[in-house]
């Protein structure tokens, strides 16, 4: 009840490509899904979040399609470049008085090829 | 720089040994937050506090981990007793506790040998 499972583990596009990572989720009291990316050796920098009221939020080349239904969400970056290369973590987090809670999912290792 | 610094970045230590990490996170968020991320997953929620008070503790929280927030500015996460599998990254992240939005710092690398 309290996973995100990520998929793919590892994802290679060429320059230019559409890069999609996808998270689903099971405890429907998460509101809030933020992605973020890392870099070897350095900590998460959030990307881009939602929050379920909302199907789609896009920012610059960073687009999350969320299925409130489904429960999945899912990350699209568009004209993928050799810089984005890095591990993306989808998370999800509920919050309030009646405690806190934050489950990241097992990361995806992109690589773009130039 | 006004991001999540944490000191030190690497530490070495052998088994049995006590380590202390140190957090500073960004000066207007009053939440701050310590995970746990080994090699090839995802950070671990392990505890939160909100200024002083810390709110919530993860079950990998064992009873040789300790977390304070003295004066709700900085923190320290200190571990007694270090053990092979404490080897990991520890993150601190910080925001207010109006927002989810989270900001993490560069994390300490511990190595127990």
């Amino acid at each position: 009840q309290q996973q995100v499972k990520q998929s793919p583990q590892s994802l290679i596009v060429q320059k230019g490509g559409i890069s999609i990572i996808n998270c689903a989720y099971e405890n429907t009291a998460f509101d809030y899904f933020p992605w973020y990316q890392q870099f070897p050796g350095k900590g998460p920098a959030l990307l881009i979040a939602i929050r379920p009221d909302v199907s789609k939020k896009k920012e610059g080349r960073f687009t999350i399609s969320f299925n409130k239904s489904a429960k999945q969400f899912s990350l699209h970056i568009m004209d993928s470049q050799p810089g984005d290369s890095a591990t993306y973590f989808c998370a999800a987090l509920w919050g309030g008085t009646g405690g806190f809670k934050t489950i990241f999912g097992a990361g995806t290792r992109l690589f773009v090829k130039a | 720089d006004t991001g999540v610094s944490q000191d030190p970045r690497h530490k070495i230590t052998k088994r049995g040994q006590n380590v202390t990490f140190r957090c500073d996170p960004i000066s207007e968020h009053n939440r701050l937050y310590w995970y746990r991320q080994t090699l090839g997953q995802g950070p671990e929620f392990l505890t939160y506090f909100q200024n002083e008070a810390q709110l919530e503790k993860s079950r990998l929280l064992s009873d040789r981990f300790s977390a304070e927030r003295p004066k709700g500015s900085f923190s320290t996460l200190e571990i007694q007793r270090t053990e092979q599998g404490d080897s990991a990254m520890y993150l601190c992240a910080s925001s207010t506790d109006r927002h989810y939005e989270q900001y993490f710092g560069p994390g300490t690398r511990l190595t127990v040998t």
